[in-house]
């Protein structure tokens, strides 16, 4: 069984420009949540998708956004980046969104903001 | 909402020996407690995870153990190997919702195994 799939792996994009990452889930997974890691401020939550529906948000600007299709895929976009938004963006699904299903992880896309 | 408090934010063990990490959550209604490990250029894997309504868990040379009065959990690994050299992070989820979506992860620790 494929695991969580992140593309791509590595980004370089300059202050100003927008990005789009992607993250297919394992298969007959429906939630989707994202997650942002910098050395200093850890790993912290971005939002979750669930059944194409935003479930969760975390305490992100609004140039942080996200979707998710039909097949569970989902994707996020950031506009407008900032030096500061260079960190390792790190993709989790799970079979539902509730208090037993476990998150797996994909080994992320490292942006560097130029 | 949560905070996970992780304890240390670095660990260095002689091979063999054994290792605890410590995390301390604030919401008494947690009742989830998932342990990752995360190599260099990976993404963090789940190793071990324990509910609330139970007190310690084992799998293999790793356990944990949990503490509800305390609001505390701990992860200990026995007989370490260099392969068990990686960055691990506890979690407890943030209860505003029934959502797993919002894991809050503690800072990390940093396992560094000797030969």
């Amino acid at each position: 069984k494929a695991g969580v799939t992140q593309t791509p792996r590595y980004l370089i994009k300059t202050r100003g420009q927008q990005v789009t990452l992607s993250c297919s889930p394992i298969s007959g997974h429906r939630s989707v949540s994202w997650y942002q890691q910098t050395p200093g401020q850890g790993l912290q939550f971005l939002f979750e998708y669930f059944s194409e529906t935003q479930r969760n948000k975390g305490n992100f600007p609004g140039r942080f956004s996200g979707r998710q299709f039909s097949n569970s895929r989902s994707e996020m976009n950031v506009s407008t980046l900032e030096l500061g938004d260079s960190a390792l963006y790190l993709c989790a699904s799970s079979w539902g969104s509730g208090s037993k299903n476990i998150q797996y992880f994909g080994a992320g896309t490292r942006l560097s903001v130029l | 909402g949560e905070n996970v408090e992780q304890h240390p934010s670095t660990l260095s063990v002689q091979e063999g020996d054994s290792a605890v990490i410590k995390c301390t959550y604030s919401d008494s209604a947690s009742n989830y407690f998932p342990w990752y490990k995360q190599e260099l250029g990976k993404g963090p894997q789940l190793i071990i995870d324990i509910r609330s309504n139970v007190g310690e868990k084992k799998d293999q040379r790793i356990a944990v153990t949990l503490n509800k009065t305390a609001k505390h959990f701990s992860l200990h690994i026995t007989e370490t190997q260099p392969e068990d050299s990686a960055v691990y992070f506890c979690a407890a989820p943030a209860l505003t919702t029934d959502s797993w979506g919002k894991l809050q992860f503690g800072a990390g620790t940093q396992v560094v195994v000797t030969p």
